[in-house]
């Protein structure tokens, strides 16, 4: 069975280059998605959403990009940062007043 | 921009105390969530109120209760607490799905 705390799968990456952190979803008919970022100890932060009738958004330094196909979402950050170092996890709405699913996480971790 | 505080950052209590978790949003969203988040088990909803007065279970309901008296304020209790509810807190106000999180309270029960 599952063991109580798993550790989040992680993603190490040099400092300046380009991380991509993945997201699988769950349900055909979420139609909007949005990617958090988690500092230790702090609460999750908004960094960019998407709706379904979109494939791509950029904001400033991250990209999301949406396979409703095979279901899958993926947050870019360009040039990543020591202070993008955090945890990282996609949330999908499945209904329509607003009720989340969130998914586990992704711990990016920046290198000199 | 959206603000929601949660009323402490740090919280120890003793087995068997009522606890409260208070938390408000500045700006009349009528949705409001509390989450509690575990090392490898992610999210999960407590409750949540889509109206002053309103409340509804969510997946990890046992042992917790919720009061929205007003609609900037949604508080989390537990009735008595025990050690399995040591955990992250986190409440959030949502509108139109974008959930804006308050900075969380770390309680442990002892």
């Amino acid at each position: 069975g599952e063991s109580v705390g798993l550790h989040l799968p992680t993603l190490s990456v040099q400092e300046g280059d380009n991380s991509i952190i993945n997201c699988a979803y769950s349900n055909s008919a979420s139609d909007y998605f949005i990617w958090y970022k988690q500092e230790s100890g702090k609460g999750p932060q908004f960094i960019i959403d998407i709706r379904s009738n979109m494939d791509k958004r950029q904001g400033q330094r991250v990209t999301v990009l949406l396979n409703k196909t095979v279901k899958h979402l993926s947050l870019q950050i360009a040039a990543t940062q020591p202070g993008d170092s955090a945890v990282y996890f996609c949330a999908e709405n499945m209904e329509s007043w607003g009720k989340l699913q969130f998914g586990a996480g992704t711990q990016v971790v920046v290198t000199p | 921009d959206v603000k929601v505080t949660q009323s402490s950052r740090y919280l120890v209590k003793r087995t068997g105390e009522k606890v409260f978790l208070e938390c408000v949003q500045d700006m009349d969203h009528e949705n409001m969530f509390w989450y509690r988040q575990d090392p490898g088990l992610g999210l999960r909803l407590i409750y949540f109120s889509y109206d002053v007065k309103m409340k509804e279970k969510g997946d990890i309901p046992e042992g917790y209760s919720v009061s929205r008296e007003k609609k900037e304020r949604f508080s989390l209790i537990l009735e008595s607490a025990s050690t399995n509810q040591t955990s992250m807190y986190l409440c959030a106000s949502n509108f139109k799905g974008l959930a804006f999180f308050g900075q969380g309270t770390r309680l442990t029960v002892v």
